[in-house]
C-alpha cells in the first residue's frame, strides 16, 4: 500500500511569487491535513480537508489556502510569498473515522523563498 | 535530509541504555496525546498514543506516562538502539476536534554506539 506522497519534494521561489503544493493521500483515506514545520515555530497546523470541505483551520494568514478534490488529493497554495514562508510543508492523511492517531505523514515539500 | 530544527534540546544516550524524553503540553482541555518520531528526510511517524483517562501506556520498547496535574508527558524508550536516533515530538489534541494536532517543540535523541 503506497504511503502519502507529496510533490514536489523541493521548491525554490522568490518573494512575491505564489506556489502550489500537492498531496496524494493513502488510498481510501479521505482526510488530508497540512502542517508547516520551521526551526523557529516547529510544527504548526495549517488546515484539514475532508470530503472536499475545509473542516479545521489554523492561525495562518489568508495567503495560505487549500483545496481537496473528489479523489481526496489535496493542494495548498501560498500567494505573495515571504521569506518567512520558507519551511517544510507536511501533509497527513487519515480515514477520519477513528482516533486522531491514524494520521500518516508524507515526506514533505521543502520550500525555500529567496 | 530535512533540518527539523537547529536549536532543539538534545538527549545523548549510550546504546543499550534507557531514554526518557519529556514534554509539557499547553491545553488542559486536551484529552488525547501522541508521540511522533521524525527521522531526517521523513515526515513524523506515529510511535504511541495515550488518552487522558490513562496515566500509562506501554508499547514495544516504549512507554508513555501522562501527568495531567502538571500537564506533562514522557516517553521512555527501553534499550535504546542506533535506529532510535531521531527527533521526537509530543502532540496534543481533543478527541472532538480530532485532526488538529498541536505539536511540542521536539527533542533530538542521539544514540552513541
Amino acid at each position: 500500500k503506497a504511503g502519502v506522497t507529496q510533490t514536489p519534494r523541493y521548491l525554490i521561489k522568490t518573494r512575491g511569487q505564489q506556489v502550489t503544493l500537492s498531496c496524494s493521500p493513502i488510498s481510501g483515506h479521505r482526510s488530508v491535513s497540512w502542517y508547516q514545520q520551521t526551526p523557529g515555530q516547529g510544527l504548526q497546523f495549517l488546515f484539514e480537508y475532508f470530503s472536499e470541505t475545509q473542516r479545521n483551520k489554523g492561525n495562518f494568514p489568508g495567503r495560505f489556502s487549500g483545496r481537496q478534490f473528489s479523489n481526496s488529493r489535496s493542494e495548498m497554495n501560498v500567494s505573495t510569498l515571504e521569506l518567512g514562508d520558507s519551511a517544510l510543508y507536511l501533509c497527513a492523511s487519515s480515514h477520519r473515522s477513528g482516533t486522531p492517531n491514524e494520521q500518516f505523514f508524507g515526506p514533505g515539500t521543502r520550500l525555500t523563498v529567496l | 535530509g530535512e533540518s527539523v530544527g537547529l536549536h532543539l534540546p538534545t538527549l545523548s544516550v549510550q546504546e543499550g541504555d534507557n531514554s526518557i524524553i519529556n514534554c509539557a503540553y499547553s491545553n488542559s482541555a486536551s484529552d488525547y496525546f501522541i508521540w511522533y518520531k521524525q527521522e531526517s528526510g521523513k515526515g513524523p511517524q506515529f510511535i504511541i498514543d495515550i488518552r487522558s483517562n490513562m496515566d500509562k501506556r506501554q508499547g514495544q520498547r516504549v512507554t508513555v506516562l501522562l501527568n495531567k496535574t502538571v500537564k506533562h508527558l514522557s516517553l521512555q524508550i527501553a534499550a535504546t538502539q542506533p535506529g532510535d536516533s531521531a527527533v521526537y515530538f509530543c502532540a496534543e489534541t481533543r478527541m472532538d476536534s480530532s485532526y488538529k494536532l498541536i505539536f511540542g517543540s521536539g527533542t533530538r535523541l542521539l544514540v552513541r554506539p
